[in-house]
């Protein structure tokens, strides 16, 4: 079956700009996670949804960081205003319910000028 | 505050020879370790994990080494090969609701001919 998708794969803003990034979880998969992997750095936690609310978003930055997953399935990464230090590799995760493992997307690269 | 701490940063060995890469963590609630496997343009794939309750989990050449008392854990690679060549994460979280991974810095294994 498909795994996580994510789009775009790349992403070049200019500061001060609105992205949006998308996760598409793997079919069945209640549980979706977003980390944030900036250059020689291990993933950092950003937000995590069990179905379609955001159980723990503890690890968003500040508030120009949102996330969504209206239907309990696809989730988008809102990020306002853009400044340089928010360039990174931004990951999508999806888990099964009752299960371990966290499976990951390819990322979305984002590039703020 | 840096819960887990990995080394070391860069690893060169040669095919054939082990692998070895640890990991440490603070927290004692974690109670899933799991290493992952990054190759470049990718997201993390799951390569093995372990919980507290074993001391030792293999899985093909992959073998994780756990020291509860330590609040350590291991990766071995035995008879490392060219397409082992990755970046590892270790990894830890807490089972509950968020179960959200809490990564190392990564290290970047190089397996020469």
């Amino acid at each position: 079956g498909a795994g996580v998708s994510q789009t775009p794969s790349n992403k070049v803003t200019e500061k001060g700009k609105y992205v949006e990034l998308r996760c598409d979880p793997i079919s069945g998969h209640t549980a979706l996670y977003w980390y944030r992997q900036s250059l020689g750095q291990g993933p950092e936690f950003l937000i995590y949804f069990q179905g379609t609310g955001a159980a723990d978003d503890s690890g968003l930055p500040n508030d120009r960081f949102f996330a969504v997953r209206p239907e309990g399935s696809v989730s988008t990464l809102k990020i306002q205003r853009t400044e340089r230090g928010d360039s990174a590799v931004y990951l999508c995760a999806s888990r099964l319910g009752g299960t371990d493992t966290q499976y990951f997307g390819p990322g979305t690269r984002l590039t703020v000028l | 505050q840096q819960q887990v701490k990995q080394s070391p940063q860069s690893l060169i060995v040669q095919k054939g020879g082990i692998s070895i890469i640890n990991c440490a963590y603070e927290n004692t609630a974690f109670d899933y370790f799991p290493w992952y496997q990054q190759f470049p343009g990718k997201g993390p794939a799951l390569l093995i994990a372990i919980r507290p309750d074993v001391s030792e989990k293999k899985e093909g050449r992959f073998t994780i080494s756990f020291n509860k008392s330590a609040k350590q854990f291991s990766l071995h690679i035995m008879d490392s090969q060219p397409g082992d060549s990755a970046t590892y994460f270790c990894a830890a979280s807490k089972t509950g609701t968020a179960s959200k991974l809490t990564f190392g810095t990564g290290t970047r294994l190089q397996v020469t001919l």
